[in-house]
């Protein structure tokens, strides 16, 4: 399977713990995203990276989230101190963007279901 | 805000009829649009796309319609069958924008009905 894999797909927490997810791109992909849902409702953004550099971050971000891509590879996305709000879908996306040419697709994996009690 | 959202939140069709989903974005930098399919359980899959120099663009069973007069975007679903039942987003971004950052709506459930 050469799509973009997450893991774990599920994860049930207590409150107050550490998390980390991690997404394996596409590989020639140079684009890697990171968004949130929440049932009934549309991704949102949350941060994305060009090879390793993290360009952007959403306000959603809170300082308890981290995400990086060592390596312009695979990326982990960390939250500290679990809260019951951060229960949702992480999903992560990855896309091919050429130099001089506009959005390309972007890729969705399965997304890392977490639970927090 | 600037958003995307959608008339509909639930439709319900028979098989073999052709379903319509609608979406209005507000966001008029936008000029990039793409319609995604989501199963239960799994992350959304791209089914077309249509820049804001089209009005129409057709791919296997779907259309996308754009009207940038009124703000408003169609996916056309013909011939609807069960395996298309599952939750539609439509999502805007700047082309050539800087971030490929996609704005999602809410979503549509379509249920097909046998």
């Amino acid at each position: 399977d050469t799509g973009v894999s997450q893991d774990p797909r599920h994860k049930i927490t207590k409150r107050g713990q550490n998390v980390t997810f991690r997404c394996d791109p596409i590989s020639e992909h140079n684009r890697l995203y990171w968004y949130r849902q929440t049932l009934g409702q549309g991704p949102e953004f949350l941060t994305y990276f060009q090879n390793e550099a993290q360009l952007e971050k959403s306000r959603l971000l809170s300082d308890r989230f981290s995400a990086e891509r060592p390596k312009g590879s695979f990326s982990t996305l960390e939250i500290q101190r679990t809260e019951q709000g951060d229960s949702a879908m992480y999903l992560c996306a990855s896309s091919l963007r050429r130099p001089g040419q506009g959005t390309g697709e972007l890729f969705f994996g399965e997304g890392s279901r977490l639970t927090v009690l | 805000g600037e958003s995307v959202g959608l008339h509909l939140p639930t439709l319900s069709v028979q098989e073999g009829d052709n379903s319509i989903i609608n979406c209005a974005y507000s966001n008029s930098a936008s000029d990039y649009f793409i319609w995604y399919k989501q199963e239960s359980g799994k992350g959304p899959q791209f089914i077309i796309d249509i820049r804001s120099n089209m009005d129409k663009r057709q791919g296997q069973r779907v259309t996308v319609l754009l009207n940038k007069t009124v703000k408003h975007l169609s996916l056309q679903i013909a011939a609807t069958q069960p395996g298309d039942s599952a939750v539609y987003f439509c999502a805007e971004t700047p082309w050539g924008g800087a971030t490929n950052k996609l704005i999602f709506g809410t979503g549509t459930l379509l249920a097909v009905q046998p």
